[in-house]
């Protein structure tokens, strides 16, 4: 089964709007954390936002915030107040555990394109 | 500022050559770093991991004699494509975790021609 699962391959948003993107996950793991990374066409990958399975509140970074329900396995990202630098591809990640050599699971990415 | 380098951004080179990558940890020591493959339009997939002072631990499906990992320091990790074909092109990306964070370096474009 799949670590994580993006269903979104493309999105488009008008500039200003919010935009949800979707993603959930697989785990049996009690403590497990999880990431939303932005990949511009430059190829980094930029850290945007992160939720800890313990964390009982959602996680907020600026106009990034994250949708967790647990019960569901799911963690959407969203975006508000879209800017046309928000284009870009978007993956959702999980890391399981707490040993540090962990692997990353990624999933398949959702391209983002804000229109004017 | 940036957590991981990575040295060369980009190389284009022969086919049959090998490449060198480096990656280097500029803010702590790692003791286990990530190497990542992706190709365009695709998610990113674990190649290896390289553990400092021992053998890295491959994914299946990827061949440790074409992709050689040496993790030699706490601070630096390479990976060298050897004999290097077209379908080794790729965007390949090292990571390290810390914590609850995980850093990924800029990235390297290898083309074989």
């Amino acid at each position: 089964a799949q670590k994580i699962t993006q269903t979104q391959p493309g999105m488009f948003v008008q500039e200003k709007e919010a935009v949800t993107l979707d993603c959930t996950y697989d785990t049996s793991d009690q403590s497990y954390g999880l990431f939303w990374y932005k990949q511009p066409s430059s190829g980094e990958m930029i850290f945007l936002i992160y939720q800890g399975s313990y964390d009982e509140q959602n996680a907020t970074e600026g106009r990034y915030s994250l949708n967790f329900q647990k019960a569901r396995k799911s963690a959407n990202l969203v975006i508000s107040a879209s800017q046309l630098g928000d284009s870009a591809m978007y993956f959702c990640a999980m890391r399981e555990g707490r040993n540090t050599g962990n692997q990353f699971y990624f999933g398949t990415g959702t391209s983002l394109t804000v229109i004017p | 500022g940036a957590v991981v380098s990575q040295h060369p951004s980009w190389v284009i080179c022969k086919s049959g050559t090998s490449v060198k990558i480096e990656c280097r940890s500029l803010d702590f020591q790692a003791t286990t770093m990530f190497w990542y493959r992706q190709f365009p339009k695709q998610s990113l997939m674990l190649m290896a991991t390289s553990n400092e002072g021992s053998k890295a631990t491959y994914e299946q499906g990827v061949e440790k004699d074409k992709f050689l990992i040496n993790h030699a320091s706490l601070t630096l990790s390479t990976l060298t494509v050897t004999s290097a074909h077209p379908e080794d092109s790729s965007f390949y990306i090292c990571s390290l975790r810390r914590v609850n964070e995980q850093f990924f370096g800029p990235g390297t474009r290898l083309t074989v021609l």
